[in-house]
């Protein structure tokens, strides 16, 4: 069975300029999260989708942050304009029901000179 | 609101010797309790989680973990480290239905020969 896949794995731009990520979580896996993940520390939550939905969006910074989930299955985060703040990993993540095991993908680094 | 607590930012433990990773959580109910493992330029896999039942739990690669409810607990353990275990590992936690897994910000491993 396919892991989740992320693309792509690095991402180096200038600020201001935009940069999307993309996730294909696993097959039949309704609930799909984007995380943020700074150097030196754990995941945090950025958005969370339960099929095409977005449920929880709470700590999206909706300035310059975007994502959606086409037919509920794919996903694409987008930034712009890119801050040098925005530099961290990017983990996609998805789980076949509420509560249980995320199963994560190995993540987009993003660097912002 | 749940919270996590990784009071180790790091680890040093010689191989065959034996692990002890603390983990402290904040929440009304009983969580949802889970610990993962990242190696470097990986995602997550968990290791092991705790939903209810018996208070120790096995996981992959020889880990347990201890759900001590007195002490809003849930340590990671493994007898015998193996320099393969030299990774980050980050205790969540989610609420009781687990709409939102919250990650402590990790301690990391160090395996010396």
């Amino acid at each position: 069975e396919a892991g989740v896949v992320q693309s792509p794995r690095y991402k180096i731009i200038e600020k201001k300029q935009p940069v999307a990520f993309w996730c294909n979580p696993i097959s039949g896996h309704n609930t799909l999260y984007w995380y943020l993940q700074n150097l030196g520390q754990g995941p945090e939550l950025l958005i969370r989708y339960e099929n095409e939905e977005a449920v929880d969006d709470s700590q999206l910074p909706k300035d310059r942050f975007s994502a959606e989930r086409l037919k509920g299955v794919d996903s694409t985060l987008k930034i712009q304009p890119a801050e040098l703040g925005d530099s961290a990993v990017y983990l996609c993540a998805s789980s076949p029901d509420r509560g249980g095991e995320l199963f994560f993908g190995e993540g987009s680094r993003l660097t912002v000179l | 609101a749940q919270s996590v607590t990784q009071p180790d930012i790091h680890i040093t433990v010689s191989e065959g010797a034996s692990l002890e990773l603390r983990c402290n959580y904040s929440y009304g109910a009983t969580p949802y309790l889970f610990w993962y493992v990242q190696s470097p330029g990986q995602g997550l896999q968990l290791l092991l989680k705790y939903f209810s039942g018996d208070t120790l739990v096995q996981g992959i690669k020889g880990f347990e973990a201890e759900f001590k409810r007195s002490q809003s607990s849930f340590n990671l353990r493994k007898p015998s480290v193996h320099w393969s275990d030299a990774a980050e590992y980050f205790c969540a936690v989610a609420a009781t239905g687990g709409f939102k897994t919250i990650f402590g910000a990790g301690t990391r491993l160090f395996v010396k020969a």
